[in-house]
């Protein structure tokens, strides 16, 4: 069954804009945790954010803010005041307490307008 | 400080051949991976090591034998190589078990097998 999902393979945002990527998940685990990677197309991952399932509040990292709705199973990734750099492919991954294993959705490929 | 190196960059194969990806980390970290990343697919796990000693099946290990040299290293051989391993290969590695810890990985080897 697959565990975490990226419904958006492609999306486009105009620089200086504000952009969601979503991600879902699915585990019966109560601990756990989420992560953001980053891929430009020089090829390497890059983490950007990190959530706890049990963090009261939202993660940020500088522009990147992560919108966790524990009910839902949904750790949406936000950027703001988007940038050209900021073109590359998103990656939402988790982790459960249970397990030692890193489980990645299929990415999306963000492209910043100017 | 290097974090995770892998070798080589890039490496063309005839079917048949064999050939061992080798990665290292100078992080102290325990637990190390594997993981292949495909067009559309997002990066499946062949093989994980959570720490020094022992070794396990991810998602995707047919076709692969691993070895936890000591704690720094670990590596991917492929015994003998089929046009469906080109691909590119990450190796990771996280401090340890925990659901908050984040996996840090290094450049990737992009494999051809011809």
């Amino acid at each position: 069954a697959q565990k975490i999902t990226q419904t958006q393979p492609g999306m486009f945002v105009q620089e200086k804009e504000a952009v969601t990527l979503d991600c879902t998940y699915d585990t019966s685990d109560p601990s756990y945790g989420l992560f953001w990677y980053k891929q430009p197309s020089s090829g390497e991952m890059i983490f950007l954010i990190y959530q706890g399932s049990y963090d009261q509040q939202n993660a940020t990292e500088g522009r990147y803010s992560l919108n966790f709705q524990k009910a839902r199973k949904s750790a949406n990734l936000v950027i703001s005041a988007s940038q050209l750099g900021d073109s590359a492919m998103y990656f939402c991954a988790t982790r459960w307490n249970t397990g030692n294993q890193f489980y990645f959705g299929t990415g999306t490929s963000l492209t910043v307008i100017p | 400080n290097a974090g995770v190196t892998q070798t080589p960059k890039f490496q063309v194969l005839k079917t048949g051949q064999s050939m061992t990806l080798q990665c290292a980390q100078d992080m102290n970290h325990n637990s190390m991976y594997w993981y292949r990343q495909d067009p559309g697919m997002g990066l499946r796990l062949i093989y994980y090591s959570a720490s020094e000693g022992t070794t396990d099946k991810g998602e995707v290990p047919n076709g692969y034998n691993v070895s936890r040299l000591n704690k720094r290293e670990f590596s991917l051989r492929l015994e003998s190589a089929a046009p469906s391993q080109t691909s590119v290969y990450f190796c990771a590695s996280s401090e340890d078990q925990r659901e908050d810890h984040e996996q840090y990985f290094g450049p990737g080897t992009r494999l051809t097998v011809t």
